[in-house]
C-alpha cells in the first residue's frame, strides 16, 4: 500500500523557535515534494527532493530526503509569524504515476 | 499571468442537482489532474489525464465524469451531488505525469445543501 504519513499534524510554536516535521513513506520513491498550503488557498510547490542526501533550503526552510529510511524532514530555522501554514509532503511512488501526500501538518507561529 | 485557473471558485447547489467545475493551464503541460480535499485537509487523487487520455481513476463514483477537450483543459462534471461530495476541488497540471512538479489551480468550494 502506497501510505504517506506525517508527524505531528498540528504544531503550534512561538516565534524565533526552530522546530521539525517529519514525512514517512511506505516504499520506494521517484521523488518527494513539499508543498504549502495558506488557508482557504491553493498550494505552492515549496521543493523537489530528488535523491538519497538531498537537502533544499528556502530563507528559514530546509528539506532533507533519506531514501534508506524512507523519511523526508523539514526544519524550520528560527519562525516567523509568515511561516503559519499548512504542510503537505507528497511522494511519487516508483511506477505509481501520482503523488500520494500525507496528511498535512498544520503550523501555527505564535508572536 | 495566471498558470492554472478554476471556475467557479465557489459552488453551493442541492442535493440531486448535476454541476461542473472547469480548469484550464496555459503552462504547455501535458498532463492535468483533479483533487478532492475534505474537510479534514486530506487531499487525494480523483483523476489524472495525459495529453487528453484517461491515465488515472481513482476508484471515483461513477457520478463523477472528467472530459479533456484539449490538453489545455480539463473539466469535472458531477451528476446527482450528495452531501458527501462537498469539498474542495483542485486541478492541477505538470509537464509530464507523476514525475514532475504538478501546479495547483485556485481551488472551487462545492457545497452541496
Amino acid at each position: 500500500e502506497l501510505k504517506v504519513e506525517q508527524n505531528p499534524l498540528f504544531l503550534s510554536m512561538q516565534e524565533g523557535k526552530n522546530y521539525t516535521i517529519y514525512c514517512n513513506y511506505s516504499t520506494t520513491s521517484d521523488r518527494l515534494y513539499w508543498y504549502r498550503q495558506d488557508p482557504g488557498k491553493s498550494l505552492e510547490s515549496l521543493f523537489v527532493l530528488l535523491s538519497n542526501g538531498a537537502v533544499k533550503q528556502e530563507g528559514r526552510l530546509m528539506a532533507s530526503l533519506d531514501t534508506k529510511a524512507r523519511l523526508s524532514t523539514l526544519h524550520i530555522t528560527a519562525a516567523v509569524h509568515d511561516l503559519s501554514a499548512t504542510y503537505f509532503c507528497a511522494v511519487d511512488f516508483q511506477g505509481a504515476q501520482k503523488l500520494v501526500f500525507g496528511q498535512g501538518t498544520r503550523l501555527t507561529i505564535n508572536p | 499571468d495566471t498558470a492554472v485557473s478554476q471556475t467557479p471558485k465557489y459552488l453551493v447547489t442541492q442535493m440531486g442537482n448535476d454541476k461542473s467545475i472547469k480548469c484550464e493551464q496555459n503552462l504547455g503541460h501535458d498532463t492535468m489532474y483533479w483533487y478532492k480535499q475534505d474537510s479534514k485537509k486530506f487531499l487525494k487523487i480523483m483523476f489524472s489525464y495525459n495529453n487528453k487520455e484517461l491515465i488515472i481513476n481513482e476508484t471515483v463514483p461513477n457520478r463523477f465524469s472528467p472530459k479533456s477537450p484539449d490538453k489545455a483543459h480539463l473539466n469535472l462534471h458531477i451528476n446527482s451531488l450528495e452531501l458527501g461530495d462537498s469539498a474542495v476541488y483542485f486541478c492541477a497540471s505538470s509537464h509530464r505525469g507523476g514525475s514532475d512538479t504538478q501546479y495547483f489551480g485556485p481551488g472551487t468550494r462545492l457545497t452541496v445543501l
